[in-house]
């Protein structure tokens, strides 16, 4: 199957510092990534939708400006999280849809990062 | 909107002991695809399985099976024989609907713990 790869796996910063983490589909193309946070004995929630080429595509109550999407190219979806605060501290995973794209398509997803806000 | 539904929020068995997960599912959707990922604790996400809504037919691989009534929207795993490495939350989900990108929605998870 593909294999989507995420870096860091953890990270530790101080309050008010900006983290990013990066996302990369390494035997395939992926015009389209999906951001998802996890909190602690919950379930995924989609933040966002990277998109090559264009503007992510952001939930509701997810915040634009502090979660940056940057998708550079079709392998590399990054997200920068801005003036992180304590708050903020969770398991953020990525994921792409196999070659299609389409509904049905199998979404392969990053190890994750733990992101820890000190 | 689409919705899936994990009523089992812990389940505990014993090593060799076959356990079912439930999940429900509302959609709209005319055709859809149903998937179920495990998530260690390692946290990454493992694909299990994608199901067309066209295709009714049980699926079995190995010691998983899954079952499939479109009747009354339920895609429930059962492991038989289960063992400690099968200890993970599973999540069972469905993409969205209409145009555009196909996120995921998933349910809550269930956290099985098979004890030796």
């Amino acid at each position: 199957g593909a294999v989507v790869s995420q870096h860091p796996s953890r990270v530790i910063c101080k309050s008010g510092t900006s983290v990013k983490i990066e996302c990369r589909s390494l035997d395939f193309q992926a015009t389209t990534m999906f951001w998802y946070r996890q909190f602690p004995k919950q379930s995924l929630m989609l933040m966002a939708t990277s998109n090559e080429g264009s503007k992510a595509t952001y939930e509701q109550g997810v915040e634009k400006d502090k979660f940056l999407i940057n998708h550079a190219s079709l392998t590399l979806s990054t997200l920068t999280v801005t003036s992180a605060h304590p708050e903020d501290s969770s398991f953020y995973i990525c994921s792409a849809p196999g070659t299609s794209g389409g509904r049905g398509e199998t979404q392969y997803f990053g190890p994750g990062t733990r992101l820890l806000v000190l | 909107a689409q919705k899936v539904t994990q009523a089992q929020t812990e389940i505990s068995v014993v090593e060799k002991e076959d356990v079912t997960l439930d999940c429900v599912y509302e959609t709209r959707d005319t055709t859809y695809y149903l998937f179920w990922y495990k998530q260690p604790p390692s946290g990454e996400l493992v694909f299990l399985i994608r199901r067309n809504s066209f295709d009714e037919q049980n699926e079995i691989s190995g010691r998983y099976s899954w079952n499939f009534q479109k009747s009354t929207s339920s895609f429930n795993f059962t492991i038989t024989a289960s063992q400690v490495v099968d200890s993970a939350v599973y999540f069972c989900a469905l993409p969205s609907s209409g145009a555009g990108s196909y996120q995921l929605t998933f349910g809550k998870g269930t956290k099985l713990s098979v004890i030796p």
